[in-house]
């Protein structure tokens, strides 16, 4: 079946390091791939997303590209801010399914602590 | 658009109460998904419904859990009898039809058992 492998936390930077948050999945066919940010007491919110291989998705400065040949999508920011802190997660759809939403196979969440 | 939402955002009651958590999607989206967050076990789907019609109910703990969908503006998620086991955020999300959005969540419900 399908899976997410992230990478274990916590991670803790300093303001305006660069981050790499680790993920790897495991699926049949062509999944699309996305990162969601947990903030503290929120949902889960989209961050960015690629739909096929060598995309790259970006937004709010954090990336990450479709590598089908290593089946990753790590996420990057070149320069972290103390309210970057929150719990990362990457995910991927179920491409088997057709006409109806797909469903989302999460990994385990990385938590990041950016401190001044 | 209002997004997902989620009532009520807390709720305490106590062991052997039936509890209902509410949600209310994003007008358009076809497919409802209600998850769960422990900290023991991270982020678990419990079921999902697809035109209002449940798809996949295998993740639902034990038969104290039931969700309906009675039309494509609400759904319900009832524990009843509630445990202290139960206690957990609850999270409902809702996704167009098509298969390369993803999701997009409510806040929550915090629930807690005592």
């Amino acid at each position: 079946g399908n899976s997410v492998t992230q990478m274990e936390g916590p991670v803790t930077l300093s303001e305006e390091a660069f981050l790499t948050i680790n993920c790897t999945y495991t699926a049949t066919g062509y999944p699309s791939l996305f990162w969601y940010v947990q903030y503290p007491g929120e949902g889960l919110q989209l961050l960015l997303k690629a739909t096929k291989a060598d995309d790259k998705g970006s937004n709010k400065g954090f990336e990450a590209t479709y590598r089908k040949e290593t089946t990753s999508f790590h996420l990057e920011k070149g320069s972290v801010q103390v309210s970057d802190s929150a719990v990362y997660f990457c995910a991927l759809s179920d491409p088997l399914r057709t006409g109806t939403a797909s469903k989302l196979t999460f990994g385990t969440g990385t938590r990041l602590q950016v401190t001044l | 658009d209002a997004g997902v939402i989620q009532s009520p955002r807390h709720e305490v009651t106590e062991m052997g109460q039936e509890v209902t958590l509410r949600c209310k999607p994003i007008s358009g989206h076809n497919s409802l998904f209600w998850y769960r967050q422990t900290m023991m076990r991270g982020l678990e789907l419990l079921i999902y419904f697809n035109n209002n019609v449940p798809i996949d109910d295998s993740g639902m703990p034990e038969d104290r859990f039931s969700a309906k969908m009675p039309n494509a503006s609400f759904s319900t998620l009832k524990i009843q009898p509630s445990e202290p086991r139960d206690s957990a955020v609850y999270f409902c999300a809702s996704s167009p039809r098509t298969g390369t959005y993803g999701y997009t969540f409510g806040s929550g419900t915090r629930l807690t058992v005592v």
